[in-house]
């Protein structure tokens, strides 16, 4: 079975700092990858998805995530914090058979530090 | 386009009562995906339907099912409600076919009293 797993159930950075949220899948054969926020009291948006079309994935608000098979790892980074992303990232997974089902990682909490 | 829209938005039911949620998707899209989210288990995936079948099912006991009708909209209901059935409960909906993308709406906030 597939699953995400996510390093640090909270992260602090400083605005303006490198923002990096980890992410490793478990699958033998890799799956599609995505990285979703959830703003409080709201659903899930999509920043980005990997579909091994290409390892490096640009997303919205300024994010992208890299696939390496070699480390089993599609880690999301932003260059440049920004308080408005103060929120909750969860790293998810879809078996490549698309069987419309979403495996979440345990989700990652992000403070911005002014 | 209007989004995933979940009602109602918050509830408040009592431990042994059943509750119906209600998902109306994207136009256009016709599958439909339930998730479970809590604190100590996370987002955990309940059903999808599709073309008013359900096509996958997470692990849930039978007091959580769903269905779908014709115009794609979709209700989940949870019968003899217990405790640990407090949640946020979201719906997704998408194309359906393989690796769309899938939408989520604000969510159906259930407390068991």
């Amino acid at each position: 079975a597939q699953s995400v797993t996510q390093l640090g159930s909270h992260v602090s950075v400083s605005e303006g700092a490198l923002v990096l949220l980890r992410c490793n899948y478990s699958s033998s054969v890799p799956p599609y990858l995505f990285w979703y926020v959830q703003y409080p009291n709201q659903g899930l948006q999509l920043l980005l998805k990997y579909t091994s079309a290409a390892t490096l994935v640009k997303g919205i608000n300024g994010f992208e995530a890299e696939f390496k098979k070699s480390e089993t790892s599609f880690h999301l980074t932003k260059p440049s914090a920004h308080m408005s992303d103060a929120a909750e990232y969860f790293c998810a997974s879809e078996s490549n058979f698309g069987n419309e089902k979403l495996t979440f990682g345990t989700g990652t909490r992000l403070t911005i530090i002014p | 386009k209007a989004g995933v829209t979940q009602t109602p938005r918050y509830l408040i039911k009592t431990r042994g009562q059943q509750v119906t949620l209600s998902c109306s998707p994207i136009s256009g899209h016709r599958s439909v995906s339930w998730y479970q989210q809590t604190p100590g288990q996370g987002l955990q995936f309940l059903f999808e339907y599709f073309s008013e079948t359900q096509r996958n099912k997470g692990n849930f006991p039978g007091r959580f099912s769903g269905r779908q009708f014709s115009n794609s909209r979709s209700e989940m209901n949870v019968s003899t409600l217990e405790l640990g059935d407090s949640a946020l409960y979201l719906c997704a909906s998408s194309l359906g076919d393989s690796l769309t993308e899938a939408f989520f709406g604000q969510g159906t906030r259930l407390t068991v009293v």
